[in-house]
């Protein structure tokens, strides 16, 4: 069975540090896509970028940029400079074909907090 | 325009009653989906339709009954409403062309308190 592990529950740093936020996975499927996505206090679910298992490229966005190592079954996203918009609820999520409509499996989460 | 859009975003209701949460998308998608986040914020998925087809069910009691009354819409009915059915309920859509991975996209979520 697939599993996600975030195993940061909470990490709070000063506005324009740099920050790492964690996920693991596991899963039998040579085929499959990893996601990231936020949950801001206003409570809805963005989504923030999507890889799948073949991609192993690095992927920057801005200020925000995701490193994939299959190797060790990671999926780590980095937020630089960061800033107090970013205090949000992050979450990684995998996906593997479930007979016709994906579903996501999700980690826990990582609160982010971002200090003035 | 909302992508996927829930109804209502907020409702307390008492034990025992029964409610339905309204969802809609207008992104063309073909598969919709019920998430449930508890009050730990662990995200799980209740069901999941491919073109009005119920695809994932994962163990989930039968008081909670998903409706798709076409590619567009999915509503989720709850009966006999219980304390621990207090969650935040997340309808979601995404395209299933026969490959797996196409990104999913959350409404804003339904919060229901069960007093």
């Amino acid at each position: 069975a697939q599993k996600v592990t975030q195993a940061q529950t909470e990490i709070s740093v000063v506005e324009k540090e740099d920050v790492t936020l964690d996920c693991v996975y596991e899963t039998r499927d040579t085929t499959y896509y990893l996601f990231w996505y936020k949950q801001p206090p206003s409570g809805e679910l963005v989504f923030l970028i999507r890889r799948n298992s073949f991609d192993e490229q690095n992927e920057i966005s801005g200020r925000y940029s995701w490193n994939f190592q299959k190797s060790t079954s990671s999926f780590n996203f980095t937020i630089t400079a960061s800033q107090v918009v970013d205090s949000a609820v992050y979450f990684c999520a995998l996906s593997e074909d479930r007979g016709g409509a994906d579903g996501l499996t999700f980690g826990k989460g990582t609160h982010l907090i971002i200090q003035p | 325009d909302t992508a996927v859009s829930q109804t209502p975003k907020y409702l307390v209701t008492q034990m025992g009653n029964d409610k339905s949460i309204k969802c809609e998308q207008n992104l063309g998608h073909d598969t919709m989906y019920w998430y449930k986040q508890d009050s730990k914020k662990f995200l799980k998925i209740m069901f999941s339709y491919n073109n009005k087809e119920l695809i994932i069910n994962e163990t989930v009691p039968n008081r909670f009954s998903p409706k798709s009354p076409d590619k567009a819409h999915l509503n989720l009915h709850i009966n006999s409403l219980e304390l621990g059915d207090s969650a935040v309920y997340f309808c979601a859509s995404s395209y299933r062309t026969g490959r797996s991975g196409n990104t999913i996209y959350f409404g804003e979520g339904s919060w229901l308190t069960v007093v």
